[in-house]
């Protein structure tokens, strides 16, 4: 069965800090993977889409990256604000399946 | 606007009472999902939906119903078999291995 892994489980870092989550999977048999931002009490907001195929994502001062052979994918925040304070999943998509596979998030905290 | 829509936001359920939670989507999906959340712990499967009038079991669907009588709706019903549901429910659509849209979610207490 898939297991995705977020380290670190939570960080702190002064604001202006550029900064890098990490996401990990155990079966490479993805679709795609996704990077999810959940504000305390909410719901979650779909940040980066990565297909199988593609090495990186772009939106913003985000960038995801993918090396799907390794299990592993990068979630990289330039120029971090403290707006960007909130718990950051990544989900996998298994091949062959229509259901995401969570890993438990990295709680981040942007210090003014 | 298009979107998912949770509701309640809150609900209370007494011991032995069944509860359904509500999930709306206006965004065409075909696939629609339930987790819960619970602290410290990733979101776990329910139950998920790919087209009308089908529906899978997730990975803790034990205690739990659900229907989908029209593509736009996909209620979860809370049962008193299920023995702990105090916990944060999510309600989510997609096509097909596109990106997942969240509602805002349900969050559920025994009292």
């Amino acid at each position: 069965k898939q297991e995705v892994t977020q380290i670190p489980a939570a960080l702190s870092v002064p604001e202006g800090e550029n900064l890098v989550l990490n996401c990990s999977f155990t079966d490479s048999a993805i679709y795609n993977l996704q990077w999810f931002r959940q504000d305390p009490g909410k719901g979650l907001t779909s940040l980066l889409l990565i297909q199988s195929s593609q090495r990186e994502q772009t939106s913003g001062r985000l960038n995801a990256s993918l090396d799907k052979s390794s299990g592993r994918s990068t979630l990289y925040i330039a120029a971090s604000q403290p707006g960007d304070s909130a718990t950051y999943l990544c989900a996998v998509t298994q091949t062959g399946a229509n259901n995401l596979f969570f890993g438990t998030g990295t709680r981040l905290t942007v210090i003014p | 606007d298009g979107g998912i829509t949770q509701s309640p936001k809150y609900l209370f359920r007494k011991e032995g009472q069944n509860v359904t939670l509500s999930c709306e989507q206006n965004l065409n999906h075909d696939a629609m999902y339930w987790y819960r959340q619970d602290p410290g712990q990733g979101l776990r499967l329910i139950y998920y939906s790919q087209i009308v009038n089908d529906f899978q079991k997730g990975d803790i669907a034990e205690g739990y119903s659900v229907s989908r009588e029209k593509k736009e709706s996909f209620p979860l019903t809370v049962t008193s078999a299920q023995k702990n549901p105090t916990a944060f429910y999510l309600c989510a659509s997609s096509i097909a291995g596109g990106k997942a849209f969240f509602g805002q979610g349900t969050r559920l207490t025994v009292v």
